[in-house]
């Protein structure tokens, strides 16, 4: 079955650090996403990505952060400028452009990467 | 903005019994999500709501949806150790693909023998 997967699993950085997480979304997708979850909370949406184009951000995604689809099936977000408040688990998702079956545009997860800033 | 509400935030049950988590939102959406996280791990999707009144069940789980009360339900029947995890509910409220998920704060459920 075709998955979302994501490296590295577990990065550690020095604050100001910059850093790259990667994703390689399920093929055929076209939308595709990222979330944070900081330990013990909830999961919030980062950004979203179409065509090429930022389609979403929040308000969390500033300046520091960025996204990039550099090749036919990597994505990634990049921090410039790492704090420490950055420490989560980051996840990417991917979604299909067009309605599956029940008219549902499901978002599927990746395993996540652990980002610790120290 | 939208909220999405989950209660409660812990639940400790033994096998056994039949509890429900709750889940209200805050503006209109036909399309929510149950996920399933276990401890260090990813989100594991669990059930896809699509309209007003959509019922569905695996196992021991079964999720509902009441668009006009805003609120979702997921109900487990004699729970048993395995379904130990956090839940969370998820909201969409675009009408396109790529759009965002806005999910609630999870609910994290210990089953006990």
């Amino acid at each position: 079955e075709p998955e979302v997967t994501q490296t590295p699993s577990h990065q550690v950085t020095q604050m100001g650090q910059e850093v790259i997480l990667r994703c390689v979304p399920i093929s055929n997708h076209l939308y595709f996403y990222w979330y944070r979850q900081i330990l013990g909370q909830k999961v919030e949406f980062l950004v979203s990505f179409y065509n090429n184009e930022i389609s979403e951000k929040s308000e969390i995604f500033d300046d520091q952060f960025s996204v990039e689809r550099p090749d036919g099936s990597n994505f990634t977000l990049k921090i410039r400028s790492t704090k420490l408040e950055d420490s989560a688990m980051y996840f990417c998702a991917s979604s299909d452009a067009i309605l599956t079956s029940g008219g549902s545009y499901e978002q599927y997860f990746g395993p996540g990467t652990r980002l610790t800033v120290t | 903005e939208l909220k999405v509400e989950q209660n409660p935030l812990f639940l400790s049950m033994q096998e056994g019994k039949n509890y429900t988590i709750y889940c209200n939102y805050s503006t209109t959406s036909d399309r929510l999500y149950w996920y399933r996280q276990d401890p260090g791990k990813s989100l594991e999707s669990l059930f896809v709501l699509l309209s007003n009144g959509a019922v569905k069940q695996e196992g021991r789980l079964m999720a509902s949806l009441d668009t006009k009360a805003r609120l979702s339900t997921l109900h487990i029947t004699a729970a048993v150790h395995d379904l130990s995890a956090t839940y969370f509910c998820a909201v969409d409220t675009r009408e396109t693909s790529g759009s965002r998920l806005t999910f609630g704060e999870g609910t994290q459920l210990t089953v006990n023998p």
